[in-house]
């Protein structure tokens, strides 16, 4: 297995810029999560779905992110519009069912927005 | 919900010496324990996992202790090496919150040879 997909790995673009980032998990897993890393806040959950269903999106910073979970092997997550504070590692994980059980890590996606 | 404390935030040691790594959690409904190795420019990758009906775990040179009384857990790793070096976190899953891990704010290891 490929393990968690995501693209692109690097992104890099200007305040006010619509940014998408892409995950696909594992295939069989039924669980998919949003990570966003930072040096200040660490490792914070944005969003996580399960079964294709957002569970709890209490995680996303405000209006101007958002996620979509369209089939059990995509998922997007889209900040409009950016801004320089948005800046961070983005992760995306799965797992096979969200209870009790291992994520496995995308390598992630460095965002810079300028 | 859930509060994960991790410390220290760094740690430096000697190769061959033994690190530790202490976290505290809030909620006692908390039930499943995960430690996470990052090395730089990677991933996050599980090296080890307890659950609330297990008090200790080993995993060759890397162990982990549950102590549910006092709600909290550790990281043992003995004879480090320099390939060790990583932040290393630690995290927390409660029942209440159906597939949210909550995580530690990571620990910087630093193997000095």
């Amino acid at each position: 297995d490929a393990g968690v997909i995501q693209s692109p790995r690097h992104e890099v673009t200007e305040m006010g810029q619509e940014v998408t980032l892409r995950c696909k998990p594992i295939s069989g897993h039924n669980s998919l999560f949003w990570y966003r890393q930072t040096m200040m806040r660490g490792l914070e959950l944005l969003i996580y779905f399960n079964n294709n269903v957002p569970i709890d999106d209490s995680g996303m910073p405000e209006d101007r992110f958002s996620a979509k979970m369209p089939n059990a092997s995509f998922s997007t997550l889209k900040i409009q519009p950016s801004e320089p504070r948005d800046s961070a590692v983005y992760f995306c994980a799965s797992s096979l069912s969200g209870r009790e059980e291992k994520l496995f890590f995308g390598s992630g996606t460095q965002l810079s927005v300028l | 919900g859930e509060n994960v404390e991790q410390h220290p935030s760094t740690l430096s040691v000697q190769e061959g010496d033994s690190a530790v790594i202490k976290c505290t959690y809030s909620d006692s409904a908390s039930n499943y324990f995960p430690w996470y190795k990052q090395e730089l420019g990677k991933r996050p990758q599980l090296i080890i996992d307890i659950r609330s009906n297990v008090g200790e775990k080993k995993d060759q040179r890397i162990a982990v202790t549950l102590n549910k009384t006092a709600k909290h857990f550790s990281l043992h790793i003995t004879e480090t090496q320099p390939e060790d070096s990583a932040v290393y976190f630690c995290a927390a899953h409660s029942t209440d919150s159906w597939g949210k891990l909550q995580f530690g704010a990571g620990t910087q290891v630093v193997v000095t040879p």
